[in-house]
């Protein structure tokens, strides 16, 4: 079993909807939280961090994490077609600064 | 300001030959990871350099080699490419807790 899970869609929604992306994970040491957007043929870039329980808005993300039951979200308001890209959840232990573990990634396309 | 940069962009082997994977970044950041991504998979990563000098196994190890040149620098070294090898390979350096990446390396083992 995968420490990180993630469904990999892919998801197509139209814009303008309100997009949910999800992780689960295993490992109760689990406690800094990532979401990295990778656009085709290019490198991931970081989008979100949070730390620990609770939610973080940056203009239309939101990330959500529930330690309770080991679940974190990424919320889209008001998608675009610039949205469109696959999107990696990413997670470590207070210990493990050198080792990010990465969901399998969730292709997302926004339809105009 | 570049950074992070790998060379090549693309490269197709046959099986058993060797090549190198070269990454180099800019921001002076201590720590460099070299990762592979594969369909379903995710990244996982191969090695890492905490610090100039240093280097260690990350999660898929086997069939690759490493060298951190200088703090700029960290290289991946294939010495008898496999099928299995075919994939993307990302470079990343790492301020704090954010990971910079470069724009990758399609290779393919044939």
């Amino acid at each position: 079993q995968k420490e990180v899970e993630q469904d990999p869609g892919p998801l197509s929604v139209p814009e303008g909807a309100i997009v949910s992306l999800n992780c689960t994970y295993s490992n109760s040491a689990f406690q800094y939280f990532m979401w990295y957007r990778q656009y085709s043929r290019k490198g991931p870039e970081l989008l979100m961090y949070t730390y620990s329980s609770g939610n973080k808005e940056d203009g239309r993300f939101t990330a959500q994490v529930d330690k309770s039951s080991k679940y974190i979200s990424l919320f889209i308001r008001d998608s675009q077609p610039s949205d469109s890209a696959t999107y990696l959840c990413a997670m470590r232990s207070i210990q493990g600064a050198q080792k990010l573990v990465f969901g399998q990634g969730t292709r997302l396309t926004i339809n105009p | 300001n570049a950074g992070v940069t790998q060379t090549p962009k693309f490269q197709v082997l046959k099986t058993g030959q060797s090549m190198t994977l070269q990454c180099a970044q800019d921001m002076n950041h201590n720590s460099m990871y070299w990762y592979r991504q594969d369909p379903g998979m995710g990244l996982r990563l191969i090695y890492y350099s905490a610090s100039e000098g240093t280097t260690d196994k990350g999660e898929v190890p086997n069939g690759y080699n490493v060298s951190r040149l200088n703090k700029r620098e960290f290289s991946l070294r294939l010495e008898s490419a496999a099928p299995s090898q075919t994939s993307v390979y990302f470079c990343a350096s790492r301020q704090t807790d954010t990971q910079y990446f470069g724009p990758g390396t399609r290779l393919t083992v044939l």
